[in-house]
């Protein structure tokens, strides 16, 4: 299995300041065919299921602010919150999708310092 | 809207049988691949299981093989996930999520079902 792992743990930004989150895969989920990576990111607040926020890696979901970035290819991903506001305050996971079976990181918590 | 809405959940013995079902609305679901993701109680994700939108293609997590076994109703609109020889560890909210290919990205989830293994 391919093993996701986020970094930190968890995070405690200022209002307005950036948040970064990184991802690394323990083997490339870049797909060489069509240049993709399967590599997705989700926000989960308590008591609510996950919402899609990022998929191959950098393409924002529709309706998702465009203060949230993805980046990187291969083993290693970065999602970028900009300008954190209060709403953001949620747990972050990527996720893999390139092999058959589908992994997430162990999630990483995002705070209001 | 698209939805989808988890049932079947609840308390049961270990080694029991619990059968859940998601329920789809405002979208074709036949056109979509139809995954369970469970999360145990303060933990993270857990990709569960997978189903091809015919029902001919299925995927399970190690950890399930042999005990859980995904099914859909296509023509009720309707995922299911039988779990069989339940044990502590199973012990979670199970959500059924979309994705819009074999591998995709969940791109609507439900808002989940508690399963609790206790005695």
């Amino acid at each position: 299995d391919i093993v996701m792992t986020q970094s930190p743990d968890s995070l405690a930004v200022s209002l307005g300041e950036r948040a970064t989150i990184h991802c690394k895969s323990s083997q490339s989920v870049l797909y060489n065919s069509n240049n993709k990576n399967y590599l997705t990111w989700y926000q989960q607040k308590p008591g609510q299921p996950p919402k899609l926020l990022i998929y191959w890696a950098s393409t924002r979901e529709s309706g998702v602010p465009d203060r949230f970035s993805g980046s990187g290819s291969g083993t290693d991903f970065t999602l970028t919150i900009s300008n954190l506001q209060a709403e953001d305050v949620a747990v972050y996971y990527c996720q893999q999708y390139y092999s058959t079976l589908w992994t997430f990181g162990q999630g990483t918590k995002v705070e209001i310092k | 809207e698209e939805h989808l809405v988890e049932s079947g959940g609840g308390l049961i013995q270990p080694g029991g049988s619990l059968r859940l079902s998601c329920a789809a609305s405002g979208f074709t679901f036949s056109a979509y691949w139809m995954h369970w993701v469970r999360q145990a109680p303060g933990k993270g994700l857990v990709w569960v299981s997978r189903i091809s939108t015919d029902g001919s293609n299925t995927t399970y997590a190690d950890s399930v093989k042999g005990r859980f076994t995904i099914s859909r109703d296509n023509a009720k609109n309707t995922l299911y996930l039988q779990m069989n020889s339940l044990g502590a560890d199973d012990t979670a909210v199970y959500y059924c999520a979309r994705t819009w290919a074999m591998r995709g990205a969940f791109d609507i989830w439900g808002q989940g079902t508690m399963v609790t293994v206790s005695s």
